[in-house]
């Protein structure tokens, strides 16, 4: 089946630094995408979210980009802190679908 | 505000035992979705209820089962545990089937 994967398994960043974790996705359906962090002992924690009539979604120090060309997005994390240290997963889904399909992850890892 | 909650925390059970796992939602919020996390991977959904009905079944056995109870609390029930179904459980909780989804922190089952 179709499925959601990540391009970069691990990633190291300086603390302050920005960070950019990528994710390509197979479903062409697919026109709702989450970014979720799971920290170690944890469930995923909601990052944000961007539907598929954009292209470019802010949070608090988070951007999500998405590409519908190449059926790719992106999170960015800027100015990162240690507590940024997790896993992060992609997610799809489609409207009227019941699941969400989640990537392997990346792990992020800020050095002090 | 209380998130999700889950119950038990950690589990041990032997290989042939049956399992119940417990999930209670968000206060408002009608829908609850299961997912299994095998260590190094993404979750991966196994059912989602909607006002006590089931509205999606991932590609599990029928070892696993589920329910939804009129509080829109939930339980998952798996028979004839095997070693592969040692994982962290999680449930999540939307306002709509088809809304953001809330994760709890998630069962641990270890199967010996």
């Amino acid at each position: 089946g179709e499925s959601v994967g990540l391009h970069l398994p691990t990633l190291s960043v300086q603390e302050g630094d920005n960070s950019i974790i990528n994710c390509a996705y197979s479903n062409s359906a697919s026109d709702y995408f989450i970014w979720y962090k799971q920290e170690s002992g944890k469930g995923p924690q909601f990052i944000i979210d961007i539907r598929s009539n954009m292209d470019k979604r802010q949070g608090q120090r988070v951007t999500v980009l998405l590409n519908k060309t190449v059926k790719h997005l992106s999170l960015q994390i800027a100015a990162t802190q240690p507590g940024d240290s997790a896993v992060y997963f992609c997610a799809e889904t489609y409207f009227g679908n019941e699941k969400l399909t989640f990537g392997t992850g990346t792990r992020l890892t800020i050095i002090p | 505000d209380a998130g999700v909650t889950q119950s038990p925390t950690h589990l041990i059970k032997t290989r042939g035992q049956h399992v119940t796992l417990r999930c209670s939602p968000i206060s408002g919020h009608k829908s609850v979705s299961w997912y299994q996390q095998v260590l190094g991977q993404g979750p991966q959904f196994i059912f989602q209820y909607y006002e006590k009905e089931e509205r999606g079944r991932g590609n599990f056995p029928d070892r696993f089962s589920a329910r939804q109870f009129p509080n829109y609390s939930s339980e998952l029930n798996v028979n004839a545990l095997l070693l592969g179904d040692s994982a962290l459980y999680l449930c999540a909780s939307s306002w709509r089937a088809d809304n953001e989804q809330f994760f709890g922190p998630g069962t641990r089952l270890t199967v010996l």
